[in-house]
């Protein structure tokens, strides 16, 4: 069964320090990858995906992520974090696309992110 | 509306009631999931519709748990003889139900938090 995983589970921050949170995820196969946002008292929003082409990716807010096939890994970074950061972030992985239209996610336990100003 | 809508926000019931869950899903988007998150968890797959047909329905717990969308845009999560265990926030998302390209690019709703007394 695929599975995702966050190494992570609370990770605390100063202002303008880098960031990186790690992803792993099992399976074999092509996968789409993404990192979902929830701010605190907001619904998950999409930060950025990976489906295809150049394994480093740009998402919104200076995030990015690079997909590593050989390493099974997706980590989320951002040089220098703001206070405003501060929120849950997951992994998440569609292994389906190829077989069935849309398919469905499958998300990691979630990172919490603590910016202190 | 330009979103996921869900209703109620909020569910307080007690054990052993029949309650009833709401999503409208984004306008034209043929693929539709729930999702359940409890604290500190990512989302857990529930069912996954494309169009009125259920594509996945291997996330639902047990068979008090069950949903449908009729006409292939409205759906509606029941959970029959509740359990304290049900307790959680059930999620909804709405994808355009592609294949490929954008395949599981999820936008979600706010939620409903249903409290299981």
């Amino acid at each position: 069964a695929q599975s995702v995983s966050q190494h992570n589970h609370h990770v605390i921050l100063s202002e303008a320090a880098s960031l990186e949170l790690g992803c792993n995820y099992s399976y074999g196969g092509t996968v789409n990858l993404f990192w979902y946002v929830q701010y605190p008292g907001q619904h998950l929003q999409l930060l950025l995906k990976y489906f295809s082409g150049d394994p480093l990716v740009k998402g919104i807010k200076g995030f990015e992520a690079e997909f590593i096939k050989s390493k099974f890994s997706f980590n989320l970074r951002k040089p220098s974090v703001q206070w405003s950061d501060t929120a849950e972030y997951f992994c998440a992985v569609n292994a389906d696309m190829i077989y069935n239209q849309g398919g469905k996610l499958i998300f990691g336990q979630g990172t919490e992110l603590s910016v202190k100003p | 509306g330009a979103g996921v809508s869900q209703t109620p926000s909020n569910k307080v019931t007690e054990k052993g009631k029949y309650v009833e869950l709401r999503c409208d899903p984004i306008s034209g988007h043929t693929a539709l999931y729930w999702y359940r998150q409890s604290l500190g968890q990512g989302p857990e797959f529930l069912i996954y519709f494309q169009g009125t047909g259920a594509a996945d329905d291997s996330g639902l717990p047990n068979d008090r748990f069950f949903a449908v969308r009729p006409e292939g845009s409205v759906s509606t999560l029941k959970i029959q003889r509740t359990e304290r265990g049900d307790s959680a926030v059930y999620l909804c998302a709405s994808s355009s139900g592609l294949a490929g390209y954008g395949a599981g690019e999820l936008f979600f709703g706010e939620g409903s938090r249903l409290t299981v007394l």
